[in-house]
């Protein structure tokens, strides 16, 4: 079965500018989910959906961050205006079910964001 | 606050050696805990999950083992190869799926 894609893979922008990140899950996964890794740390989650619904974004930057998923299946990122601390690798995981722990999570190749 | 550490933050071994990678948590009422691996440019594949109730899981050369009491867990890897060399990462999970990631232990294997 196809894996988790993201694109575009590499994005560089200057500060106070947009971008938008797309992530197609697995086919059939339920749950979705994004993660931001700054270099040298691990992932940290910023939200997840089940369906077309957010179960937690808790940790998400509400005030410059959004995210959907439209229709369950497909999901943006968007960063509105985008922050130097911004740079970080975004990666977007699904699962096949979410609901039940646990449940195995597949990683996307992500996409590396540099702001200037 | 429940946090993830890993050290050392990189390792780096002659093949053949064995090798024991580390990750500590705050708090020891986890579901699960389980163990990525991490290659540059690449997403993350889950190496090995252990649940609350387990106190180790095997895969291959692969061994991770648990213990909430001591709120440790330590991966440990027999005969390294060079195919080895990646970033190690430990997530736990308090809450349903959601992951606690750990930095990471940037391994290398030197031929």
């Amino acid at each position: 079965e196809a894996g988790v894609a993201q694109s575009p893979r590499y994005k560089i922008i200057e500060k106070r500018q947009s971008v938008a990140f797309w992530c197609n899950p697995i086919s059939g996964h339920a749950t979705l989910y994004w993660y931001q890794q700054i270099l040298g740390q691990g992932p940290k989650l910023l939200i997840q959906f089940q369906n077309n619904g957010v179960v937690d974004d808790s940790q998400l930057p509400k005030d410059r961050f959004s995210a959907e998923r439209l229709k369950g299946v497909d999901s943006t990122l968007k960063i509105q205006p985008a922050k130097l601390e911004d740079s970080a690798v975004y990666l977007c995981a699904s699962s096949r079910r979410g609901d039940v722990s646990p449940d195995t999570q597949y990683f996307g190749p992500g996409t590396r964001l540099t702001v200037l | 606050k429940q946090e993830v550490t890993q050290i050392p933050a990189a390792l780096s071994v002659p093949e053949g050696e064995n090798l024991v990678l580390n990750c500590s948590f705050t708090d020891s009422a986890i579901y699960n805990l389980q163990w990525f691996r991490q290659d540059p440019g690449k997403g993350l594949t889950s190496l090995l999950l252990i649940q609350s109730s387990q106190r180790e899981q095997t895969s291959g050369r692969l061994n991770a083992s648990l213990d909430k009491s001591s709120g440790r867990s330590t991966l440990y890897i027999a005969a390294s190869q060079p195919g080895d060399s990646a970033t190690y990462l430990c997530a736990v999970s308090w809450a349903g799926n959601m992951l606690t990631f750990g930095g990471g232990t940037r391994l290398m294997v030197k031929p």
